[in-house]
């Protein structure tokens, strides 16, 4: 059973601060790596995507994939009320529903910010 | 507007009736995907198809049925439903490039569905 594993929070950061999202997975041969923020009955919507090792910037957001340790993480600077949410981490699955797989999601972790 | 649309977006119905929910993509996606939503258990793959009359079942397909007759719709069908789905539905689809990375996933806005 691939995973994806997430901790469910909620991750309470004061306004202004950097709030640290952390994702594993279990699938050594995926290869694709994606955040989504959801906002409470609202539909995910992608944020971040990241291949490579390494981080990937992208205004107050950044990713960072470590794939021998099979981990991504997600960084948001200056985190504001607006950012509260839940994160999803997605990974793509390569053994199950053809050569692009399909997406396994980790459950989400919920992030409060703090005026 | 590069669009996943769903239909009805909210819908409140009784034990054994069949429905249909409506699931539309105007960026010619190989890929669609039906995921339901529960609090607690995340986001649980339904059924998927890779292309037109492709389909295969996710993790939680039981109650369901799906058809991939148009590359853009890929319609759920719940031919009796009970309370136990009772969910918020999402429709999904992205482009397939084989041998080459997944590309963005893209979400329908939702569909609440109440089972009474």
């Amino acid at each position: 059973q691939k995973e994806v594993e997430q901790n469910s929070g909620p991750l309470s950061v004061p306004e202004g601060a950097i709030a640290s999202l952390n994702c594993t997975y279990s699938d050594r041969g995926s290869q694709s790596f994606f955040w989504y923020r959801q906002y409470s009955g609202k539909s995910p919507e992608l944020i971040m995507f990241i291949y490579s090792n390494g981080d990937k910037e992208d205004g107050r957001f950044t990713a960072q994939l470590n794939k021998a340790s099979q981990y991504v993480s997600l960084l948001i600077r200056d985190s504001q009320p607006s950012d509260s949410a839940t994160y999803l981490c997605a990974v793509n699955d390569p053994n199950y529903g053809g050569s692009q797989g399909n997406l396994i999601f980790g459950k989400g972790t919920k992030l409060s910010v703090k005026p | 507007e590069a669009q996943v649309t769903q239909n009805p977006r909210y819908l409140i119905t009784v034990t054994g009736k069949k429905l249909t929910v409506t699931c539309s993509q105007n960026m010619n996606h190989e890929y669609m995907s039906w995921y339901r939503q529960d609090p607690g258990l995340g986001l649980r793959q339904i059924y998927y198809s890779m292309n037109v009359e492709v389909t295969d079942k996710g993790d939680v397909p039981e109650g369901y049925k799906v058809s991939r007759k148009e590359k853009r719709n890929f319609p759920l069908i719940l031919e009796s439903p009970s309370p136990n789905q009772t969910s918020l539905y999402f429709c999904a689809s992205r482009h397939l490039l084989a041998g080459g990375p997944s590309y963005e996933q893209y979400f329908g806005p939702g569909t609440r569905l109440t089972v009474t």
